[in-house]
């Protein structure tokens, strides 16, 4: 069964350093997608970032990479240069990549990430 | 383009009440989500619309829990007979479609039953 797993329910970080929120899944599809949501206390779902299971690289937007390493089944998130607004939940998600399906996300019950001044 | 809309964004009502949600997507969007969260959870899926058809339902949708998109535009879903369990924010997202599209999520409608 689809399942993703965050184990930091919170962590801190000092203003503009880096941080690694942790992620790994596990699904039996080899077609796949990982994405990290962020969610601030005003409760809407931002998205930040995207790993195809057959990309060869890791993702990177901005700020935020993704630490993609297919065999031990785990997708980090890395800030860098963490900023005071960076404060929020952070969501991992993954989505099933069959034909024809709904293509859902399932979602990690999420790590509270608070950066300290 | 503006984003994926909620409304409303709060809502408080007695047990037994009913209540709707409306969830407008992003236009051209043929696929709609709503999915649940409640405190210190990661949201999870409810139920999934291509353009208007239903397609998929979780077994969280209880038989009191309906959603509709006519016309596949717009959503609404309705719980009936609510209770104290169903307080949570219920998040609407879109997508256009595709194993690689992103959903972009709007900003959820928060329920408070009491």
């Amino acid at each position: 069964a689809q399942k993703i797993t965050q184990t930091q329910p919170g962590m801190f970080v000092q203003e503009k350093e880096a941080v690694t929120l942790d992620c790994t899944y596990d699904t039996s599809d080899p077609s796949y997608g990982l994405f990290w949501y962020k969610q601030p206390s005003s409760g809407e779902m931002i998205f930040l970032i995207y790993q195809g299971s057959y990309d060869q690289q890791n993702a990177t937007e901005g700020r935020y990479s993704l630490n993609f390493q297919k065999a031990r089944k785990s997708a980090n998130l890395v800030i860098s240069a963490s900023q005071l607004g960076d404060s929020a939940m952070y969501f991992c998600a993954m989505r099933e990549g069959q034909m024809d399906s709904s293509y859902k996300l399932i979602f990690g019950s999420g790590t509270r990430l608070l950066v300290r001044p | 383009d503006t984003g994926v809309s909620q409304d409303p964004r709060h809502k408080i009502t007695k047990r037994g009440q009913n209540v709707t949600f409306r969830c407008d997507p992003i236009s051209e969007h043929n696929r709609l989500y709503w999915y649940r969260q409640t405190l210190g959870q990661g949201p999870e899926f409810l139920t999934y619309f291509q353009n208007e058809a239903q397609l998929e339902k979780s077994r969280l949708l209880s038989d009191r829990f309906s959603a509709e998109r006519p016309k596949g535009s717009f959503s609404t879903l309705e719980i009936q007979r609510t209770e104290q369990g169903d307080s949570a924010m219920y998040l609407c997202a879109s997508t256009a479609g595709g194993s690689a599209d992103t959903q972009y999520f709007g900003p959820g409608t928060r329920l408070t039953v009491l």
